[in-house]
């Protein structure tokens, strides 16, 4: 049990539309970050915030965006989907006070793009 | 080239078997080495954390960093059926919160 909870679980959507996906985590987790995981790939970097604010962007365009609010969750939100989108999307937080391994991911919520 | 390079296998192996999980990279600057464990549809478990160079054990998983070679290894000795998932390598240049980079991920299956 890792604490990050992940919603929607599966959602399937059409090309051009809009999609928020959410993760909320423990108590004290103040960093969290998106990863993209294609099928058959390793999840790749999308962004980190930090104390609300952006901290750190991957290689993905300006049409993913996310949110971090006070209470520990946080959004990621996908504008005009392509069908290279679909992917899982995992969240991954931690308490960013010290260096370890206490990186914990969400289940994940699996988008399919038709 | 990409910065961590691991082979995605499928890789499969009878009960009992040591197995032998590689990854390389090309960024010296990696000093945080993780294996993560994949199950089908769910998301990576961190199994093993190693600073630096060296070696590490946790009961059967070994992990080894050579940061001359640019090289890891996770080894599993005495494999079991439940063993079978993917097991993806990650690193990162500072720790903690540092943003990670992922191998594509080894597809393992454990044969009873």
């Amino acid at each position: 049990e890792t604490g990050v909870t992940q919603s929607p679980t599966h959602l399937i959507k059409t090309r051009g539309q809009q999609v928020t996906l959410r993760c909320s985590s423990q108590s004290g987790h103040n960093t969290v970050s998106w990863y993209q995981q294609a099928l058959g790939q390793g999840p790749q970097f999308i962004f980190q915030y930090y104390r609300e604010e952006e901290n750190g962007r991957g290689n993905f365009p300006p049409r993913f965006s996310g949110l971090q609010f006070p209470n520990y969750s946080s959004e990621l939100n996908v504008n005009a989907l392509e069908l290279d989108d679909s992917a899982l999307y995992l969240c991954a937080t931690t308490d960013r006070a010290w260096a370890g391994n206490t990186i914990y991911f969400g289940e994940g919520s699996w988008l399919t793009v038709v | 080239q990409k910065e961590v390079e691991q082979d995605p296998g499928p890789l499969s192996v009878p009960e009992g078997a040591i197995v032998s999980l590689n990854c390389t990279y090309s960024n010296s600057a990696f000093q945080y080495f993780m294996w993560y464990r994949q199950y089908s549809r769910k998301g990576p478990e961190l199994l093993m954390y190693t600073y630096s160079s060296g070696n590490k054990e946790d009961g059967r998983f070994t992990a080894q960093v050579d940061k001359s070679s640019k090289y890891i290894s996770l080894f599993i000795r005495d494999s079991q059926p439940s063993d079978s998932a993917t097991y993806l390598c990650a690193m990162s240049v500072q720790g903690g919160s540092e943003k990670l980079v992922f191998g594509k991920g080894t597809k393992l299956t454990v044969n009873p």
